[in-house]
């Protein structure tokens, strides 16, 4: 199975401030069709996961610029820039290159 | 609009089968791929398996022995069967819709306690 390594297990940051989170993954998730089947995730406290980035850098609907993706291969980063109370929350990559699908052990965002 | 409910015994004592049922409305099961995933208590998010729109299943390999995914279309629903489930098995489970390798809708969650 694909391991999903993810950096840091929690981050405090300041309003306004900047947030980045790691993603490594044991094997390349770049698929045999050349798409890379990776993927970011929010979970509110108390509520469901929810979609934020799909295939690397692509902000799903209703996501705010300020949430941003990149990476390649096994290398993968989400940066929130301009960080409101909202963002509060896990977050989790997800693989869906390779079966079983994987995801990361979570980043717990907290705001100071 | 797009929604899931997932349903199910909130106890379940160890070593029995476990059973859960995803509701789903705007959207036909059919054309969509449906999902499992659970989640421990304070911890991160298990893929548990899919039953995609053909009818086909794919099955965590950790968990395949074990798990039984199957659906009624006829009623819009998704089911789940976890055999011999012991303490490690409490947590919250998710179903969720795939659009196009997407999760872009999900049940609230139901939770599960495995204890006597």
């Amino acid at each position: 199975d694909v391991v999903m390594t993810q950096t840091p297990v929690s981050l405090s940051v300041n309003l306004g401030g900047q947030a980045s989170i790691s993603c490594r993954s044991s094997q390349s998730l770049v698929h045999s069709n050349g798409n890379t089947y990776f993927h970011w995730y929010l979970q509110k406290p108390g509520q469901s996961p929810q979609l934020l980035i799909y295939r690397v850098s692509h902000r799903f609907s209703g996501v705010p610029d300020r949430f941003s993706g990149s990476g390649s291969g096994t290398d993968f980063t989400l940066k929130i820039t301009r960080v409101e109370p909202e963002d509060l929350g896990d977050y989790y990559c997800l693989q869906s290159t390779h079966f079983p699908l994987t995801f990361g052990s979570g980043t717990k965002l907290e705001i100071k | 609009q797009v929604q899931l409910k997932e349903s199910g015994p909130g106890l379940v004592q160890p070593s029995q089968t476990l059973s859960l049922t995803c509701t789903v409305s705007g959207f036909s099961l059919t054309t969509y791929n449906v999902h499992w995933v659970r989640q421990p208590p304070g911890k991160g998010l298990e893929w548990m398996g899919r039953m995609r729109y053909n009818g086909d299943t794919s099955y965590n390999s950790a968990l395949k022995s074990r798990l039984s995914i199957s659906r009624d279309t006829s009623k819009n629903q998704v089911f789940l069967k976890v055999d011999s489930l012991q303490t490690d098995g409490t947590g919250t489970y998710y179903c969720t819709r795939e659009n196009w390798e997407l999760f872009d809708f999900w049940g609230q969650g139901v939770m599960v306690t495995v204890s006597s």
